[in-house]
């Protein structure tokens, strides 16, 4: 069974630019994360969908930050006028609703904003 | 404030040594995990255990719900138990996690 894809690994930008990480869920999985995690730190939630429904982006920088599930499949995290705070690693985890204890992550895209 | 609480912030051990990590949360948790980062690498999920003691290979986990405390129990440590560890809490049914800053357990030859 595939585990949870992400792209691209590695970003690196320029203040002020755009960038767009992509996440491929494991198959099935209903309910998709988007986590960011700066360096030492533990993994804070932005974002999280079930099927192709916002549940809560109450942690998402609105102004800057976007995430998008469209088919409730693949989901695509944005960044809008990167800012060197956002330098940190984004993880995409998937789950299956009422399967307890089984959260799956990817590698991570790992941003760094100069 | 901080919802999770890990201590050690860090720790460097001799191989074959024991490690206890800890973990305290301020509210009343639905659900705890730990998580084993890698260096550079993913988090992996060891122990989903919202209450009681649960055993896996070297690895041992005791949750006690009403104090609001986890521990994880790294017996005889081995190099390849470096890496960051992370507790996480599930409040309510809405499938959050809250995470801590992690334990960075480093285990030396």
């Amino acid at each position: 069974e595939a585990g949870v894809t992400q792209s691209p690994r590695y970003a690196v930008l320029q203040e002020g630019q755009a960038v767009s990480f992509w996440c491929d869920p494991i198959s099935g999985h209903d309910t998709l994360y988007w986590y960011q995690q700066p360096r030492d730190q533990g993994p804070q939630l932005l974002v999280y969908f079930r099927d192709e429904a916002v549940i809560d982006n109450s942690q998402l920088p609105s102004d800057r930050f976007s995430a998008v599930r469209p088919k409730g499949t693949n989901s695509t995290l944005k960044i809008q006028s990167a800012k060197q705070g956002d330098t940190a690693t984004y993880l995409c985890a998937s789950s299956l609703t009422g399967v307890t204890g089984q959260l799956y992550f990817g590698e991570g895209s790992k941003l760094t904003v100069l | 404030g901080q919802q999770v609480q890990q201590s050690p912030a860090s720790l460097v051990l001799q191989e074959g040594e024991n490690a206890e990590l800890q973990c305290n949360f301020s509210s009343t948790a639905t659900r705890l995990q730990w998580f084993y980062q890698h260096p550079g690498g993913r988090l992996v999920s060891l122990f989903y255990n919202p209450s009681g003691t649960k055993h896996t290979g070297r690895l041992t986990s005791t949750t006690v719900t009403n104090e609001r405390r986890s521990s994880l129990h790294i017996s005889s440590s081995q190099t390849t138990d470096s890496g960051t560890y992370f507790c996480a809490i599930e409040r309510g049914s809405n499938a959050k996690l809250t995470f801590g800053k992690g334990t960075k357990l480093s285990v030396k030859s």
